[in-house]
């Protein structure tokens, strides 16, 4: 069975903190995907990032990084230099080689005080 | 396009009763998924529709429950005999095969409260 454990269930940083939000996974499958999502206080989710299993390159994007671990099943979340406006639920999901059966994580509510 | 559309955006009704919601996704998605989310958690997968075939259904999803996505386009759950533990919000997304991303589009959800 799929598993995606976010073992901080809130953060609160000062704005221009770096933060990193944890995600731990369990799957039987060799081939998978990671992904981050954001959710707002408008509540609607927004994709952030997409991991395939076999490219455990690190990656950044702007004020985001991601760090995969295949070796102890991680797929962490770095924000540096947080803004107010970065506060949300983010979620860290999970699905199998054919982009079905999404597991989500519980989340981390994030706050970013100014 | 307007993204995920899911209507009504709020429903309360009597334990006992009949709900439907309705979720158009982006017209060019062919996959379809319904999750529920109660508060402070993620999103619990319901059912998944390719095209305008049911894949997979969760176990989550008793018998009160049926969705259904006829012409392959928008798609409906309805949830029959209703009760206080069916309140959430229901979130719908969907999601094109050719994308390489295979991201989800989430539309705002239907709230859902029972009394």
């Amino acid at each position: 069975a799929q598993k995606v454990t976010q073992a901080q269930t809130e953060i609160s940083v000062v704005e221009k903190e770096d933060v990193t939000l944890d995600c731990v996974y369990e799957t039987r499958d060799t081939t998978y995907y990671l992904f981050w999502y954001k959710q707002p206080p408008s509540g609607e989710l927004v994709f952030l990032i997409r991991r395939n299993s076999f490219d455990e390159q690190n990656e950044i994007s702007g004020r985001y990084s991601w760090n995969f671990q295949k070796s102890t099943s991680s797929f962490n979340f770095t924000i540096t230099a947080s803004q107010v406006v970065d506060s949300a639920v983010y979620f860290c999901a999970l699905s199998d080689p054919y982009g079905q059966n999404f597991v989500f994580g519980p989340g981390t509510r994030l706050s970013v005080l100014p | 396009d307007t993204g995920v559309s899911q209507d009504p955006r709020h429903k309360i009704t009597k334990r006992g009763q009949n709900v439907t919601f309705r979720c158009d996704p982006i017209s060019e998605h062919n996959r379809l998924y319904w999750y529920r989310q109660t508060l402070g958690q993620g999103p619990e997968f319901l059912t998944y529709f390719q095209n305008e075939a049911q894949l997979e259904k969760s176990r989550l999803l008793s018998d009160r429950f049926s969705a259904e996505r006829p012409k392959g386009s928008f798609s409906t759950l309805e949830i029959q005999r209703t009760e206080q533990g069916d309140s959430a919000m229901y979130l719908c997304a969907s999601s094109w095969t050719g994308d390489p991303n295979e991201k989800l589009f989430f539309g705002s959800g239907t709230q859902l409260s029972v009394l």
